[in-house]
């Protein structure tokens, strides 16, 4: 009963570093999220995806790519990481079907450091 | 860009006292989700209020969405200690992919 499963849990990087952050869901949703967590500003979304092979740009994009090859995993790059990237990485997944209110279901996180 | 304020950012009360904790928007949302998040882990849904008025309640926990749809709030009565973390209101847009806007949270902490 895994859920959402976020890796890695925690990284430091140097600036200019590039790394991928990887989601995998087994819920079989549709709907694919990424956010981040700073203190004080609650999520904001990053990018999100409604299906495999579509992504598309949320709240605060910059510094980020993102690619949906299968419909349970959902990919998180930063090409050339930067402090101000330094924060806390959220992915969430949810059911396409149904009427509104449906929740988000999240990982536990993928805390990251740019130095 | 649609903004959702919460209020109080922080609040530390006694086992037994009751809160408030109130989520505003300039916006009108389809349904207002309250999620709880533990250090560590995700947020994790509580509820979801969906139509204008809505009244919903949780053992302890009393959700109303108000009656224009760009308000929530969340009452605990007798607050446990078991209730410390931080509670997030979003509000849940009308497009596609159901993106939700996140408020800034409200961090509870419960002592004895």
């Amino acid at each position: 009963n895994a859920g959402v499963t976020q890796t890695p849990k925690f990284r430091v990087l140097k600036t200019g570093q590039s790394m991928t952050l990887l989601c995998a869901q087994d819920m079989n949703h549709e709907y694919m999220y990424w956010y981040r967590q700073d203190p004080g500003m609650g999520l904001r979304l990053i990018h999100y995806s409604v299906g495999e092979g579509t992504t598309a740009k949320g709240e605060v994009p910059d510094g980020y790519n993102v690619s949906r090859l299968k419909k349970q995993n959902f990919l998180l790059g930063l090409e050339s990481a930067a402090p101000s990237q330094t924060s806390v990485y959220f992915c969430a997944s949810r059911t396409g079907r149904g009427t509104l209110g449906r929740p988000q279901h999240f990982g536990d996180g993928t805390r990251l450091s740019i130095l | 860009t649609q903004l959702l304020e919460q209020s109080p950012q922080f609040l530390s009360i006694q086992e037994g006292e009751n809160l408030t904790v109130y989520c505003n928007s300039s916006s009108v949302f389809s349904s207002l989700q309250w999620y709880r998040q533990e250090p560590g882990e995700g947020p994790v849904l509580l509820v979801t209020v969906v139509t204008g008025g809505e009244v919903k309640k949780l053992k302890r926990l009393t959700f109303q969405f108000g009656d224009a749809r760009k308000d929530s709030s969340l009452h605990i009565t007798a607050a446990q200690p078991g209730d410390t973390g931080l509670y997030l209101c979003a509000g849940e847009g009308t497009g596609t992919a159901s993106k939700l806007t996140f408020g800034t949270g409200t961090r509870l902490q419960v002592t004895l």
